[in-house]
C-alpha cells in the first residue's frame, strides 16, 4: 500500500462543495484507476487512465471528473458533492505487460462523507 | 453480460473450517479470474488468480476451483484462521489492452476462534 498513497484519508464535506481526492504512486505504472466501494455493492470503476494522455469513463462516472497530471498522479474531483457520493474511494495502479493480466495495486482508500 | 455474481454476501465459520465463496459469470470472453482480499481499513490486495486452462489452482491454504462449462469459480480456504477474517472479492477480465477488472460484490468472512 505504501507505493500507492491517497490524500486525504478521511474527509467530511457539505452538499454542493467541490472536493478533490488525490492519488500518487511510486510503482512506475502507466495505468491508474479510481473506484468507489459501497457496502453490498462491491468495487465499481469510476474512471481509468492508461497513460497521461488517456482518460476513460468507467461504470459510474456521472458526477465525477479526473485529471492525470503526471504518470504518478491521478486526481478525482466531485464538482458539486451530493450525499449519495458518500463512500470509500480507492485508487489503484497496474502495469500491463503486453497481453498478460493486470494485477491491480490499491491505495489505502479515502473515506468521504457528504452531509 | 459484464456482471460477476458473488455469493454469499457474508459467511461465519469456526477456526479450522473450510469457507467456500462462489462466483458466476456470463461473458465467455473473460479469461482471467483473480481473487482480492481486503482487511478492514486497507485497500484490496491480490490473493490468488486462475486462468480457464486449468480447473484448480492452489497457493498455501487458498484454492481456486474453476468450472468453465458452468461459468463458475470458487475460493476455498483450508484450515481457516481468525486472521483470514476479511472481505473477499472475485473478479474477471479479458487480458489485453482494454481488459478492466469486473468485481463481484464481495463476501465478508468472519472466522471465529
Amino acid at each position: 500500500d505504501a507505493d500507492v498513497t491517497q490524500t486525504p484519508r478521511n474527509r467530511i464535506t457539505k452538499t454542493g462543495k467541490r472536493i478533490m481526492l488525490e492519488c500518487s504512486q511510486t510503482k512506475g505504472h502507466d495505468r491508474m484507476y479510481w473506484y468507489r466501494q459501497d457496502p453490498g455493492l462491491g468495487l465499481r470503476l469510476i474512471y481509468y487512465s492508461f497513460d497521461v494522455k488517456d482518460i476513460n469513463k468507467g461504470e459510474i462516472s456521472d458526477g465525477y471528473s479526473v485529471s492525470r497530471q503526471a504518470q504518478a498522479k491521478f486526481s478525482l474531483s466531485l464538482e458539486s458533492a451530493i450525499p449519495n457520493q458518500t463512500a470509500l474511494y480507492f485508487c489503484a495502479t497496474s502495469d500491463w505487460a503486453g497481453g498478460s493480466a493486470d494485477t491491480q495495486y490499491f491505495g489505502p482508500g479515502t473515506r468521504l462523507t457528504v452531509l | 453480460q459484464q456482471q460477476v455474481k458473488q455469493s454469499p454476501q457474508s459467511l461465519i465459520v469456526q477456526k479450522g473450517g473450510i469457507p467456500i465463496i462462489n462466483c458466476a459469470y456470463e461473458n465467455t470472453a473473460f479469461d482471467y479470474f483473480p481473487w482480492y482480499q481486503q482487511f478492514p481499513g486497507k485497500g484490496p490486495a491480490l490473493l490468488i488468480a486462475i486462468r480457464p486452462d486449468v480447473s484448480e489452482k492452489k497457493e498455501g491454504r487458498f484454492t481456486i476451483s474453476f468450472n468453465k462449462s458452468a461459468k463458475q469459480f470458487s475460493l476455498h480456504i483450508m484450515d481457516s484462521q481468525p486472521g483470514d477474517s476479511a472481505t473477499y472479492f472475485c473478479a474477471a477480465s479479458t487480458t489485453g489492452s482494454q481488459g478492466n477488472l469486473i468485481f463481484g460484490k464481495g463476501t465478508k468472512l468472519s472466522v471465529k476462534p
